[in-house]
């Protein structure tokens, strides 16, 4: 099993939809979550941090679930621009060898 | 451009050839870290500086993969006698500890990253 796994896709969804993905864990002593946006051979870009107790920013809400070991990201009223990858973070504590990239979840949002 | 910078942004090499990179880490930034991506999955943890101190490597980084950060700010890379599995992008970002609402957190920044192709 992977350390952190999620859905690739690729996710297929009209404008203005909202979606969700979700990225599981399997260190129940990650401290720190983060979601990346990765557009087609760019570097990985920082969308936002994930809190215990949730984060929001404008169309994006990220969710913390420690008892089920996942994190998830809300996008409403999605937009043409938001087609790209999104990379789930997880980080150890106090070790940066424990700085884990999921795979990543392909969106392609369609007019 | 403050951002984090790196140098070439690809690369072409014949295998068994050495190859270096450059990182120009956010200046004020004081941890360095370099990952490798390839096709279809999220960045690979290779190793991490705090300023000039080495102080990770993952079993990733085989011994003809050497990194330096002499003087605690820019970084190299080093791959000596390429294999074509070596060919991926090599990304570097650097970070420095800030607070935030859940104590501290090392956001990292990454720079655009080198191609490397081994042929």
């Amino acid at each position: 099993r992977k350390e952190v796994e999620q859905d690739p896709g690729p996710f297929n969804v009209p404008e203005g939809a909202t979606v969700a993905f979700n990225c599981t864990y399997s260190n129940s002593a990650s401290q720190s979550f983060f979601w990346y946006r990765q557009d087609c051979r760019k570097e990985p870009k920082l969308l936002m941090s994930v809190y215990s107790s949730g984060n929001e920013d404008g169309r994006f809400t990220a969710q913390l679930n420690r008892a089920s070991q996942y994190i998830s990201l809300l996008i409403r009223d999605s937009k043409l621009s938001d087609s790209a990858t999104y990379l789930c973070v997880v980080k150890g504590y106090s070790s940066a060898s424990k700085i884990i990239f999921g795979s990543g979840t392909r969106l392609s949002i369609r007019p | 451009d403050t951002g984090v910078s790196q140098d070439p942004r690809h690369k072409i090499t014949k295998r068994g050839q050495n190859v270096t990179f450059r990182c120009d880490p956010i200046s004020e930034h004081n941890r360095l870290y370099w990952y490798r991506q390839t096709l279809g999955q999220g960045p690979e943890f290779l190793t991490y500086f705090q300023n000039e101190a080495q102080l990770e490597k993952s079993r990733l980084l085989s011994d003809r993969f050497s990194a330096e950060r002499p003087k605690g700010s820019f970084s190299t890379l080093e791959i000596q006698r390429t294999e074509q599995g070596d060919s991926a992008m090599y990304l570097c970002a650097s970070s420095s500890l800030r607070r935030d609402l859940e104590g501290s957190t090392d956001t990292q920044y990454f720079g655009p990253g080198t191609r490397l192709t081994v042929l």
